[in-house]
């Protein structure tokens, strides 16, 4: 069965600092993956989302980036986190019959 | 605006009773999926509903969709206390870019 993993959990990190959030996937091959953050109380909004290795569509222009290096890895990254950047991250991946299923997420928090 | 959006955004009921929950979007759609998040976690897949489709069922669940009038409905029936938490719709647009678009999400309470 397939399982989707993301790490870490939870993130303090003060403002200006890099961040690198890593999300894989197992039992599946070629999926399309996804980064969402929702803020507090709110629904999900689309970061970026990849149909194949290095291949990335970015949704909202901000300091964040996203890259797959491989097949089933999925990397959320930023060079300088700004406070704004606070949020609970969530990635996704769909399977052959459009459903769409989600990792535990990493809850980050910027000082 | 954005692209459909949940509502009630908050229902309280109690344990017993049947939840509903809708759910509009403005432009045709591929498919429509329901999720339930419970507090600091992930979403939960439950149900997907395609756009030929007008009912699915799973368990308590029971989705419907009229695609006429750009609505879905989730209801749970014979609800539990377990089932407190928040309910997202997301729609996948028919022009097909792999995109799902999320509203805001009804958040649900099931008093004991």
């Amino acid at each position: 069965s397939q399982t989707i993993h993301q790490w870490p959990a939870t993130l303090v990190q003060p403002v200006g600092s890099p961040l690198s959030l890593e999300c894989t996937v197992e039992g599946t091959s070629n999926p399309n993956l996804y980064w969402y953050r929702q803020a507090a109380g709110r629904g999900l909004q689309l970061l970026f989302y990849s149909v194949g290795i290095g291949q990335i569509s970015s949704e909202v222009p901000q300091n964040l980036s996203a890259s797959r290096p491989q097949d089933r890895q999925f990397i959320l990254s930023s060079k300088k986190l700004l406070l704004s950047d606070s949020g609970f991250y969530l990635c996704a991946w769909t399977s052959d019959h459009n459903e769409q299923f989600f990792g535990p997420g990493t809850r980050l928090t910027v000082l | 605006s954005q692209q459909g959006e949940e509502d009630p955004q908050a229902l309280s009921i109690q344990e017993g009773e049947n939840a509903t929950m809708n759910c509009s979007y403005k432009t045709s759609i591929n498919n429509l999926q329901w999720y339930r998040q419970n507090s600091g976690r992930g979403l939960v897949h439950l149900i997907l509903i395609r756009s030929n489709e007008r009912e699915k069922h799973s368990g308590r669940l029971r989705v419907t969709l009229d695609t006429s009038k750009k609505s879905s409905s989730l209801l749970i029936t014979a609800s539990r206390a377990a089932d407190t938490a928040s309910y997202f719709c997301a729609k996948e647009p028919l022009s097909g870019t792999y995109k799902y678009i999320f509203g805001t999400g009804t958040r649900l309470k099931v008093l004991a």
